[in-house]
């Protein structure tokens, strides 16, 4: 069975120190991983994938198979970046697996 | 482009009613779904659409109804209500190509609540 899971609910960081929202999933096949983020009042909408190797928004990602782990970086997290964050995984088929989002809050 | 539009933004049902969520897009994408978000759960998807006339079962289809009539529509019906589907639904788009592998838009969500 495919499974993301998300361990933190909630996370909390000062602005400009460093942010990590881990994620790690079940597959055995080759996966490919998703960010989507939802600021507040705003829609659910895509901010990166691992097969695109890009940084959006100053975020990274780094698949990492051996660990099976898909972990969100920022270097300097700024309060526009208060948000949630769900990690996703497609298999193949026609369906996204969706963590259960952690909420992260950049303290001014 | 007004992207994904769903209807009604909020909804109260008693147990046994029925009623429908809409969906529609104006990008002219292939691929809908929809998706239903729960406390501790994440997002599940329902139903989806490869394109009008098609439609599949997701992970959690049990007591909900879809049609694609249209490439633009894709309502979502609740045939008999149930405290079970107290939950916000959200509907997305995105090119038929890998379905869900692409970017999915989604729509601002429906929060229904069963009694």
């Amino acid at each position: 069975a495919q499974r993301v899971t998300q361990p933190e609910k909630l996370l909390s960081v000062f602005k400009g120190a460093p942010v990590e929202l881990k994620c790690n999933y079940s597959y055995s096949g080759s996966p490919e991983l998703f960010w989507y983020v939802q600021y507040s009042r705003q829609r659910l909408q895509l901010l990166l994938r691992h097969i695109s190797r890009e940084s959006i928004k100053g975020f990274t990602a780094d698949l990492n198979k051996g660990e099976t782990s898909f972990h969100l970086k920022k270097p300097f997290a700024q309060e526009e970046d208060s948000a949630m964050y769900y990690c996703a995984l497609w298999t193949g088929a026609n369906n996204l697996f969706f963590g259960t989002g952690t909420r992260l809050t950049v303290i001014p | 482009n007004a992207g994904v539009t769903q209807t009604p933004k909020f909804q109260v049902l008693k147990t046994g009613q029925s009623m429908t969520l809409q969906c529609a897009q104006d990008m002219n994408h292939e691929y809908m779904s929809w998706y239903r978000q729960d406390p501790g759960m994440g997002l599940r998807l329902i139903h989806y659409s490869v394109g009008a006339g098609i439609t599949d079962q997701g992970e959690v289809p049990n007591g909900y109804n879809v049609s694609r009539s249209t490439t633009e529509d894709f309502p979502l019906r609740l045939l008999s209500a149930a405290p079970s589907q107290t939950s916000v639904y959200f509907c997305a788009s995105s090119e038929l190509a890998g379905g869900p592998r692409n970017e999915q838009f989604f729509g601002p969500g429906t929060r229904l609540t069963v009694l």
